[in-house]
This record gives structure tokens, sequence and C-alpha cells, in this order.
């Protein structure tokens, strides 16, 4: 059962275009991470949101957490080829055990 | 500052056959959770190891185990290995003091596994 679903799963656009990942559960989560995962490396973090309705922005990435503290969202504004790379959204469990989504394979083209 | 190291990084096994793959935490933490990503999918957390002890497991049969040592580093075992095992197996490192829920968790580069 996945309990995080990602959407869409993969994206290919143009430099300078904007756009939007969906993280979506059926789970409260005590908080929600995001990750970035380049090929043959580990995840990375990104972001950890905590509060429901909370925003936090990381240069051209806005993070939102819904209030419900069951889905997310990731808006790039003006992306860039560097922003190439596997997306993974990741709900936090008491105790530090995290679920991912399947991941968003987003690829810009210069 | 090393951060999490893991090994070997890649290894060929055939099916039956039994592996073992290492991590050495990052400095300073002392909780390792270990993740399979298979191809085209997000990592799923197979457990988590804290003061030696596995304190967390998640879906993963009793051919998957564990171990972690007094100077936190951990193993990974899986015996009676399926084409299915193939995957990469990340090692992540935390510290509790941190905090579990919003503690950061600092992955390695992973160990490739392919079972023929």
């Amino acid at each position: 059962t996945q309990l995080l679903e990602q959407s869409p799963q993969f994206l290919s656009i143009q430099e300078g275009e904007n756009l939007t990942v969906y993280c979506n559960s059926s789970s409260v989560f005590s908080s929600l991470q995001w990750y970035r995962q380049e090929p043959g490396e580990g995840p990375v973090l990104l972001v950890t949101v905590v509060t429901g309705g909370e925003v936090k922005k990381l240069k051209r990435l806005t993070f939102q957490f819904g209030d419900a503290r069951k889905d997310s969202s990731l808006h790039i504004t003006a992306a860039q080829p560097g922003d190439t790379g596997l997306y993974l959204c990741a709900g936090v469990f008491q105790g530090g055990k995290l679920i991912f989504g399947q991941g968003t394979e987003l690829s810009v083209k210069p | 500052d090393a951060g999490v190291t893991q090994s070997p990084t890649h290894l060929i096994k055939t099916r039956g056959q039994q592996v073992t793959l290492r991590c050495s935490p990052k400095s300073g933490h002392d909780t390792v959770s270990w993740y399979q990503q298979a191809l085209g999918q997000g990592p799923q957390f197979i457990f988590q190891y804290y003061e030696e002890e596995e304190r967390q497991r998640g879906n993963f049969p009793d051919r998957f185990s564990g171990h972690q040592f007094p100077n936190y580093s951990s193993e990974l075992n899986v015996n009676a290995l399926l084409l299915g095992d193939s995957a990469l197996y990340l090692c992540a490192s935390s510290s509790r003091l941190q905090g579990s829920d919003t503690g950061e968790l600092f992955f390695g580069e992973g160990s490739r596994l392919t079972v023929l």
C-alpha cells in the first residue's frame, strides 16, 4: 500500500518554466520532508515542514504543507538544468521512520 | 568530517546466496536506518538501529537482518537472495539528540545489489 502518492511521476520541461510537484496521503504525519536525489547518490534533504499551512522557501523552491498535514507541494520557479533530478517527499512517523513517495523524475532541458 | 559511508558500492550475487552490506554513520550520529530502493521507486524502510538494538522494522521478511556495533556502524544481511532483492540499499544516519521526528537524515550513496 502506497501511503504517499506523488504526481506527476515524470516531468520534462524547458529551462525557465515553472513547475509544481504534489505529494498526497490519507495519513497525518508529524512532519514531512522533501529530498532530491541525483543518479548514483543518496537522497539529500531539502526541507522539513512541521506545521499545517507552513510555507518554506529555498531560493527558487517553495514548499507548502497542507493545513491538515496530509499533503504537500513543491513549486520551482524558473527551473534550471541544475534542478534535474529525482524529487522525493517523505512522511515522518514517530521514531524517525520515513515513508517515501515513489518520486518525481524532473528533467530540465536547456 | 566524513558523511555516511557504505560498502561495497556495487556487488553481484546469485539467487540463494547471502550478502552483507556495511555502513558507517556520520560523525556524531548514533542511529542508523536502512532503506531499499528499487529502480524507479522511492526508498522503502527496512529497519532502524539505536543502541545496538533494532528499534523499528518495516514490512520486510526475516531474511533481512541487521546489526549495530558499539561504534554505531551497522550491517545489513540478506539471506537466500531472490531476484527481487536487486536494488539500491541506502543507509541513513541521524542523532537522537536532534529529535527523531524532525531531525535530518543523512544518506550514504548506497550499495547497488544485483541478483542474477
